[in-house]
């Protein structure tokens, strides 16, 4: 079956401009993640949604970065008024609702601030 | 607080010797979720294997295997005739029962299997 996807693969975007991320689970899952990984690093987590709700949003770094999650399904990472530090690559996973299951990870997005 | 560390920024070996990765975790949940992710060039996180704190029973799958001493807080994975395929970063992750659903990741260990 198919498995986490994401888009866009790529975005390079100028420091101050608004991007948007595209996460799409794996059919059924009802949990969805967001983390962060910059160069040569491990993962930072960003958010966790359970459903369409976001029970933690613990590492969401700044005011700027918003998520949301609609119909169970689609998920948007918004950074707002981007700047050079958020230069990353996104990746999102998904898993089942029950606790403990292994999260399964797109490909992430590649952001580069300018 | 949860905390993963993988002592071995980076491993070297050449094809067929066997390798063992290291990771030591802390945490003050009773129950808790241990697992390793390879992450091979191309750049997407793989999920290899997920152990739960009650489960200290070794795995092994084919030329991979686990070791969970929860004595030690260690859950190593040993990669037995390495192939040049086996070249990626891999992470160790916790899950907690008390913070939320999140991972926790070590910052990864990359593993060069050369000819």
């Amino acid at each position: 079956g198919a498995g986490v996807s994401q888009s866009p693969s790529n975005k390079v975007t100028e420091k101050g401009k608004d991007v948007e991320l595209r996460c799409d689970p794996i059919s059924g899952h009802t949990a969805l993640y967001w983390y962060r990984q910059r160069l040569g690093q491990g993962l930072e987590f960003l958010i966790y949604f359970q459903g369409n709700s976001a029970p933690d949003k613990s590492g969401l770094p700044s005011d700027r970065f918003s998520a949301e999650r609609t119909g169970e399904s689609v998920s948007t990472l918004t950074i707002q008024r981007t700047q050079q530090e958020d230069s990353a690559v996104y990746l999102c996973a998904s898993s089942l609702a029950t606790s403990g299951r292994a999260q399964y990870f797109g490909p992430g997005t590649r952001l580069l601030v300018l | 607080a949860q905390k993963v560390t993988q002592a071995q920024t980076e491993i070297s070996v050449v094809e067929k010797e066997d390798v063992t990765l290291d990771c030591v975790y802390e945490t003050r949940d009773t129950t808790y979720y241990l697992f390793w992710y390879k992450q091979p060039p191309s750049g997407e996180l793989v999920f290899l294997i997920r152990r739960n704190s009650f489960d200290e029973q070794n795995e092994i799958s084919g030329r991979y295997s686990w070791n969970f001493q929860k004595s030690t807080s260690s859950f190593n994975f040993t990669i037995t005739a390495s192939q040049v395929v086996d070249s990626a970063v891999y992470f160790c992750a916790l899950r907690g029962t008390g913070g939320g659903n999140k991972l926790t990741f070590g910052t990864g260990t990359q593993l060069k299997v050369e000819l």
